[in-house]
């Protein structure tokens, strides 16, 4: 069973920074892409953030590029998405997400929220 | 960027009759594999979205028959034959052909 559980979200101040991790499981994780997509309170989807099969190449979209930065580490079959110099407009639940066209695997880990107040 | 335009936003619908959410898009989401990269899915209440139906026509594993999508090139459709009440919630159409990967606004079907 394909399992993908995120941590790390939490309350932070304006400027700060968190680790979001997202423990994968059930799947071969190092043939698939990985994703981030966050959704503000009460708003719509936002892709974040992908990166490939084997960490070579990132993607972001430009509200995130400069201050987020996404890894992978296959030994631990994690993802990670590094966010710094937060700002109130990144509060959202933060969701990790396997799109797998070519192994018809498509699933959405339950999100972790990350809160930026003063 | 791509932007993708949902219609309507909201959608009442009576148990057991059919509904339709249009998803257009700005530029058309053929790759050149032949393959349609466009989804959709469905967010239930409190739930993580839940993928529907994937390359724009094909059913993922578990999703009723009565969900079906088509289109091709710009616009596109997703249909319910009967809408049940369990079909409650936002759906979304995603585009995938190119980064950033973008989401129409959402359609929020509620029973009448």
């Amino acid at each position: 069973e394909v399992q993908l559980v995120e941590s790390g979200g939490g309350l932070v101040q304006p400027g700060g920074s968190l680790r979001l991790s997202c423990a994968a499981s059930g799947f071969t994780f190092s043939s698939h892409w990985m994703h981030w997509v966050r959704q503000a309170p009460g708003k719509g989807l936002v892709w974040v953030s992908s990166i490939n099969a084997d960490g070579s190449n990132t993607y972001y979209a430009d509200s995130v590029k400069g201050r987020f930065t996404i890894s992978r580490d296959s030994a631990e079959n994690t993802v990670y998405l590094q966010v710094n110099s937060l700002r109130a407009e990144d509060t959202a639940v933060y969701y990790c997400v396997l799109i797998g066209y070519d192994t018809s695997s498509f699933y959405w880990g339950q999100g972790t929220l990350v809160t930026v107040s003063s | 960027d791509v932007v993708m335009t949902q219609s309507p936003l909201s959608l009442p619908v009576t148990p057991g009759e059919p509904a339709s959410i249009s998803c257009r898009s700005s530029q058309s989401l053929l790759r050149s594999n032949g393959y349609t990269s466009l989804d959709w899915y469905l967010q239930k209440p409190g739930q993580s979205p839940q993928l529907l139906i994937y390359l724009g026509s094909n059913r993922a594993s578990g999703v009723p028959d009565r969900f079906s999508g088509s289109g091709s090139g710009t616009d596109f459709t997703l249909k319910i034959s009967r809408v049940e009440a369990e079909d409650v919630g936002v759906y979304y159409c995603m585009q995938t052909v190119q980064t950033p990967y973008t989401f129409g606004q959402g359609t929020k079907l509620e029973i009448k």
